[in-house]
């Protein structure tokens, strides 16, 4: 199966510093990409559709300044989570999906999933 | 209600029982994800299927698209088995096509005991 990977895969900071998560389809072009935050013992709750030379798409009460979303290739998504605080510490996990197979009709494009990044913030 | 239920939350399993999740949902799908995450967070892709039945291993995965339920057996278990595995659909978006979202159950844990 195709491989994403994410960078670094965890992470301690200090409050009000930024953060910078790297996702990468390592041999698959993708242009969306997920990115996802899972609590612990909670399900995987999407945060925002990355689009590759546009503007992300944030769900429903993700601050979209906050966490900054760069999909600047089709190989390449960043999320950068600015002036961390405590309550940022998640797991986050991206995925992505096989953009030669986006639009066919019908279809659904299987998303393949990144190891995740574990965020500590003190 | 959420949209995926799965069950049971948590298993705990002698080696080399039969085991078998289950995720029942109450949206219109295009496809079934099994997914399994272990201890360090990582995900893994073990299924995706929109209809009938496939195996790997040892590993069944088994959907039902008119009772809208979906079952993950494990034969023979063993230790490494455990993980939580969460079930996630794919429900389309409004413009149809292959555009849509995930929705995820919450996970069972299973523990496997030598």
């Amino acid at each position: 199966g195709a491989v994403v990977s994410q960078h670094p895969s965890w992470v301690i900071c200090k409050s009000g510093t930024s953060v910078k998560i790297e996702c990468r389809s390592l041999d698959f072009q993708a242009t969306t990409m997920f990115w996802y935050r899972q609590f612990p013992k909670q399900s995987l709750m999407l945060m925002a559709t990355s689009n590759e030379g546009s503007k992300a798409t944030y769900e429903q009460g993700v601050e979209k300044d906050k966490f900054l979303i760069n999909h600047a290739s089709l190989t390449l998504s960043t999320l950068t989570v600015t002036s961390a605080h405590p309550e940022d510490s998640s797991f986050y996990i991206c995925s992505a999906r096989d953009y030669l197979l986006d639009g066919e009709t019908d279809s659904y494009n299987e998303q393949f999933f990144g190891p995740g990044t574990r965020l500590t913030v003190l | 209600k959420n949209e995926v239920e799965q069950s049971p939350q948590n298993l705990t399993a002698q080696e080399g029982e039969f085991i078998t999740i289950n995720c029942s949902y109450s949206v219109g799908i295009s496809a079934l994800h099994w997914l399994q995450q272990h201890p360090g967070g990582g995900i893994v892709s073990l299924f995706m299927l929109s209809s009938g039945k496939k195996k790997h291993g040892r590993l069944i995965a088994t959907i039902n698209i008119q009772e809208k339920h979906s079952s993950l057996h494990i034969t023979a278990s063993h230790p490494r088995d455990s993980a939580v595995y969460i079930c996630a659909v794919f429900v389309r978006g409004n413009y149809g096509g292959s555009q849509g979202n995930l929705i995820f159950g919450k996970g069972t844990k299973l523990s496997v005991k030598p």
